[in-house]
Formats: C-alpha cells, sequence, structure tokens
C-alpha cells in the first residue's frame, strides 16, 4: 500500500441517515487526523489520534460526528442523523508522529459526502 | 474564527508573471506549512518552516517565516499552468496544542 486511501470515494445519502466514512492510513504512520472541506475552502480540522492516546476530538462540530481507531491503524469516521450542512469533502491524513509539529502529513483522496 | 487568513481568496494570471500568496495569523507557531491541492485530489506538503525569518527555496518558489513566527509568505516567480492548484498554509505549535490549524486557501490559476 502506497498511500492514504479512503473509502467510498462519493456518498449521496437523504437527510437523517448515519454515514461511515473509512480512512486506511499509511503503515507505521502513528498519527491519523480527520478534516473536513468545503467547495474550493481550507481545512477544518475534526479529530485527531496518535498512538494509544485518547484522540483528540476538540474539532468535531456536534456530537453526531464520532470517529474510532481499531487497531491503530484503520479509522472509521461516523456521522448519524446527517443534515445538508454536513456535505463536504472529508479528507483523512496520516504522519509518523503529531508531537513534533513538523511531520509530513499525507493525505487521502477523500470522499465527498452529499446530503440530499 | 480562522486562526490563519490567507490573502488573495482567489489569483488568476498570465503563464509568466510572477506572484505572492499570504498568510496571517496573530498566533504564533513553532512550525507553518505550505501545501498544493490539486482537484480530487488531497493536499500535498511542498514545505515546513520552523525559523522566525527562515527563507526556503524550491525551483520557483520561495517561502518566507515572519520574524514573529505569525505569518508567512510564498512567492512563485514565472508561473506556469502546471502551477495552477489551492495553496493552503497550516500552522502548528504552542498555541494549537501541536495540531495543524490549516488556513481559508488561496487558488491560482495560471492562464496559458
Amino acid at each position: 500500500g502506497a498511500g492514504v486511501s479512503q473509502s467510498p470515494s462519493n456518498k449521496v445519502t437523504e437527510k437523517g441517515k448515519d454515514v461511515e466514512l473509512r480512512c486506511d492510513p499509511i503503515s507505521g504512520h502513528t498519527a491519523l487526523y480527520w478534516y473536513r472541506q468545503s467547495l474550493g475552502q481550507g481545512l477544518e480540522f475534526l479529530i485527531y489520534f496518535q498512538g494509544n492516546s485518547a484522540p483528540d476530538k476538540s474539532g468535531l462540530p456536534s456530537d453526531r460526528f464520532s470517529a474510532e481507531r481499531t487497531g491503530g491503524s484503520v479509522s472509521t469516521l461516523t456521522i448519524q442523523r446527517t443534515q445538508q450542512e454536513d456535505s463536504a469533502v472529508y479528507l483523512c491524513a496520516s504522519s509518523f508522529s503529531v508531537a513534533s509539529g513538523t511531520d509530513t502529513q499525507y493525505f487521502g483522496p477523500g470522499t465527498r459526502l452529499t446530503v440530499l | 474564527t480562522q486562526l490563519l487568513e490567507q490573502s488573495p481568496q482567489f489569483l488568476s494570471i498570465q503563464e509568466g508573471e510572477n506572484l505572492t500568496v499570504y498568510c496571517n495569523s496573530s498566533s504564533v507557531f513553532s512550525s507553518l506549512q505550505w501545501y498544493r491541492q490539486e482537484p480530487g485530489e488531497g493536499p500535498v506538503l511542498l514545505v515546513t518552516v520552523v525559523t522566525g525569518g527562515e527563507v526556503k527555496k524550491l525551483k520557483r518558489l520561495t517561502f518566507q517565516f515572519g520574524d514573529a513566527r505569525k505569518d508567512s509568505s510564498l512567492h512563485i516567480t514565472a508561473a506556469q499552468t502546471g502551477d495552477t492548484g489551492l495553496y493552503l498554509c497550516a500552522g502548528a505549535g504552542r498555541d494549537t496544542g501541536n495540531q495543524f490549524y490549516f488556513g481559508t486557501g488561496t487558488s491560482l490559476t495560471v492562464i496559458p
């Protein structure tokens, strides 16, 4: 596996439904981030995981959003009772370490979520 | 409230022209990164700067970190159509809890 992969690449759902977005980070990377990006805009930080430490959830916009990272590898971002304002591209990134603030984040291609 | 404001938001120039993109904040960062993002893809890291006043050059791209480590600029000389994309700055450090906070983005279009 070369880079970060995300699935699905596109997801269209109806308002009120739950969705799960998946991220497979680069093997060996201990840090994993989720971001949200509206069309042509900057990235909004959602959550990050570092090793076995408790995740930093400070960026999650509401309690409808949650994320897990199983076995220090794959992560799933879950959005419950989706709303139209949740429509965006959800990007995942991984890095070797988050501690230094200088590590390179490697991004996946994103999942484009459309809530009708 | 955005920690990092970028300007301009949109920029359209002719091939061969020079341009500068700015990234400004009231917060101090221990490091600042610049990324470029093409449509349908994730951002790709261009450079990391860590020292106030630091200047880094990558071919036609020149990056500068402000002396106070609150701002940065990206200068492109003789722009090419391949430079087209969304440019994002991202800062990390004491004030951000070592998370990366991304700027608002600058969308650059280079016209042949």
